[in-house]
């Protein structure tokens, strides 16, 4: 059974970083593209990051390019997103997602972990 | 970038009805486009990828349909389990959601 666990949100000030995990288990890591999708609080869905497994290439939504950092640990079975400059719009649940096959149909979602960037 | 725009927004319905939801995408995307339910707390759930594909366990009352810009979700005939939000979400250049349609018992 795919089983996805995301950690590592927390309350944080604006300006401020925190890292995300996301432990995967189920399947093998190391075969599929991966990506981070965000929701904020009562809103919708938002595609945030991936990470390809094919050459480690990697892409980002216009409203975290320049700040977020996506990156994986094939050894470890484990995505990460790395957060700088944190805004309070970046207040958000924020699920690892995997994809069917490949690219951005995704099949498995984990629980999420909440981010809330607030002063 | 393609947007996507659902509608409508809210839909109240009753136990057995048909309901239908429309997205559509700002330019074509073939038929790059997958429909999600999500319930309150939980992670969303993928029910049909390439526009009328279903996602393997889903139920044959959910069906999609459409391609180029115009893209339709059917549920034929409404359970309790039903009721939640869908989001279609486009998926040729990256992807990106739609705002997403919630579905209320009338």
């Amino acid at each position: 059974e795919v089983q996805l666990l995301e950690s590592g949100g927390d309350l944080v000030q604006p300006g401020g970083s925190l890292r995300l995990s996301c432990a995967a288990s189920g399947f093998t890591f190391s075969s599929y593209d991966m990506s981070w999708v965000r929701q904020a609080p009562g809103k919708g869905l938002e595609w945030v990051s991936a990470i390809r497994v094919s050459d480690g290439s990697t892409a980002y939504a216009d409203s975290v390019k320049g700040r977020f950092t996506v990156s994986r640990d094939n050894s470890k079975n484990t995505l990460y997103l790395q957060m700088n400059s944190l805004r309070v719009d970046d207040t958000a649940l924020y699920y690892c997602a995997k994809p069917r096959t490949s690219g951005w149909v995704f099949d498995s979602w984990g629980q999420g972990t909440l981010v809330t960037v607030s002063s | 970038d393609i947007q996507m725009t659902q509608s409508p927004s809210t839909l109240s319905a009753s136990v057995g009805d048909r309901v239908t939801i429309t997205c559509r995408a700002s330019q074509s995307i073939s038929s790059w486009l997958a429909w999600y339910q999500q319930k309150p707390g939980k992670a969303p759930k993928l029910l049909i990828y390439k526009a009328s594909s279903l996602e393997s366990g889903v139920p044959s009352r959910f069906s999609g349909s459409g391609s180029g810009t115009e893209f339709t979700l059917t549920i034929s005939s409404l359970q309790p389990d039903d009721f939640a939000t869908y989001y279609c979400q486009q998926y040729t250049t990256f992807c990106n959601f739609g705002q997403g349609t919630k579905l209320e018992i009338k």
